[in-house]
């Protein structure tokens, strides 16, 4: 599994766009990216998935650019509920899987 | 309702006493898991199942024992539980291994207390 780099946390206020990058340059050819959140004292939850350019479901967006050496999860006008710990992972194949310490996100009313 | 359902959520215990965590899903997924979740440490995999009779060492696996004699049941052993065991565990399960099956889904956690 490809070694990721992210920040350990963000602060945003209520309302604002939050985009969060994990770096991934030793990403494989078959690997996919993943996004969970995390809620204290609750089991991740899967956000999105995406292989390249661009991916956009009900919750996030998720930017890829051309040489998948990172991506970027954005979050469109956040909510105090989105306070949390967002992880990304990068595999072709989850069978040994590796989370990471995350970012931990604080939106501020 | 689709779920991953671990049993129990809460446990306190002593220092040798063998304890059993249980974990079922209703999805019929191939895949399972078992992580713990320690402050400042972030999710670390304990062992993993690809099928039936089939598991894996994850990064942490000392101290603990698995097995996946059915599809839906894969149960976390501590033979002789240890204080550095204490922490907040988590099963999870997905459809498969392979993108875009590997979704994983969690179950509620388990918090283990080893005195």
């Amino acid at each position: 599994l490809a070694k990721t780099t992210q920040p350990i946390s963000m602060d945003s206020y209520e309302g604002q766009e939050v985009n969060i990058t994990c770096s991934h340059n030793n990403i494989a050819t078959n690997d996919y990216i993943t996004w969970y959140q995390q809620f204290p004292s609750q089991g991740p939850r899967f956000i999105i998935q995406g292989y390249k350019t661009k991916v956009t479901n009900e919750v996030a967006s998720l930017f890829i650019p051309a040489d998948r050496k990172s991506s970027t999860l954005s979050l469109p006008r956040v909510s105090l509920s989105d306070t949390a710990v967002y992880y990304c992972l990068v595999g072709g194949g989850y069978q040994k899987v590796t989370f990471g310490t995350g970012t931990k996100l604080q939106v501020i009313p | 309702e689709a779920q991953v359902t671990q049993n129990p959520r809460y446990l306190i215990t002593v220092t040798g006493k063998k304890l059993t965590v249980t974990c079922s899903q209703n999805m019929n997924h191939e895949y399972m898991s078992w992580y713990r979740q320690d402050p400042g440490l972030g999710l670390r995999q304990i062992y993993y199942s690809m099928n039936v009779e089939v598991t894996d060492k994850g990064d942490v696996p000392e101290g603990y024992k698995v097995s996946r004699k059915e599809k839906r049941n894969f149960p976390l052993i501590l033979e002789s539980p240890s204080p550095n065991q204490t922490s907040l565990y988590f099963c999870a399960s997905s459809l498969g291994s392979r993108p875009p099956h590997e979704t994983q889904y969690f179950g509620p956690g388990t918090r283990l207390l080893v005195l």
